[in-house]
């Protein structure tokens, strides 16, 4: 059972270039997140899927484009990397229960945009 | 969203209890209180989170306040393991989103 994987775990991009990063979970969840990073702070929710076939913003959604390919897998690509993108990239998922709730995260894609 | 506020660090020696400590003064009431923590190059994980009364769990116990409008995440005995960024965050009952803050960062001497 590993979880939450992300592939890559490292990356560096030229600005313009452009990527996907993966995601996946074998937990069974309806939910699953894209967050990132910067150094020193809280993570910022970039993009939601509450449920297969669904998409929608969170806190910080421009650049960026989201696939929910099946209930397992998870997709965040950079159409044209910019330096301010560069970040550490967490995908999470969750089971939504309302009182019985925990988001899983995946280890983390560290990505620089030179 | 309702907000939390935390002491950006605090220090403890191993095998002493933590107390961090959480405001939330616009808590609503269906509000639940979450503590996830992060450990060094990882990403975060899941401690606890309650709504109203006092949980305990393997990993940790939290306290509320009567009037909820704060809460304590004690760990009972603090490991070399435990150092990390603890995040107290507000989730309305209906809502799928975590909004994480800057947390606490936790270091545990020896």
């Amino acid at each position: 059972n590993a979880g939450v994987t992300q592939t890559p775990k490292f990356q560096v991009l030229k600005t313009g270039q452009s990527m996907t990063l993966q995601c996946a979970q074998d937990m069974n969840h309806n939910s699953m997140y894209w967050y990132r990073q910067d150094p020193g702070m809280g993570l910022r929710l970039i993009y939601y899927s509450a449920s297969e076939g669904t998409t929608d913003k969170g806190e910080v959604p421009n650049g960026y484009n989201v696939s929910r390919l099946n209930k397992r897998e998870f997709s965040l690509r950079l159409e044209s990397a910019a330096p301010s993108q560069t970040s550490v990239y967490f995908c999470a998922s969750s089971e939504f229960r309302t009182q019985e709730y925990e988001q899983y995260f995946g280890p983390g894609t560290r990505l620089t945009v030179t | 969203d309702a907000k939390t506020t935390q002491p950006n660090s605090m220090e403890s020696n191993e095998e002493e209890p933590v107390h961090l400590p959480c405001n939330h003064s616009t808590i609503s009431g269906t509000d639940y209180i979450h503590w996830y923590r992060q450990l060094p190059s990882q990403g975060p994980e899941y401690v606890i989170h309650g709504l109203t009364s006092n949980v305990n769990n393997r990993m940790a116990s939290l306290a509320i306040a009567e009037d909820r409008k704060s809460s304590t995440l004690i760990l009972h005995r603090a490991t070399l393991r435990d150092a990390a960024v603890y995040y107290c965050i507000l989730r309305d009952v209906w809502d799928y989103k975590l909004s994480f803050g800057a947390g606490t960062t936790v270091t545990v001497r020896a």
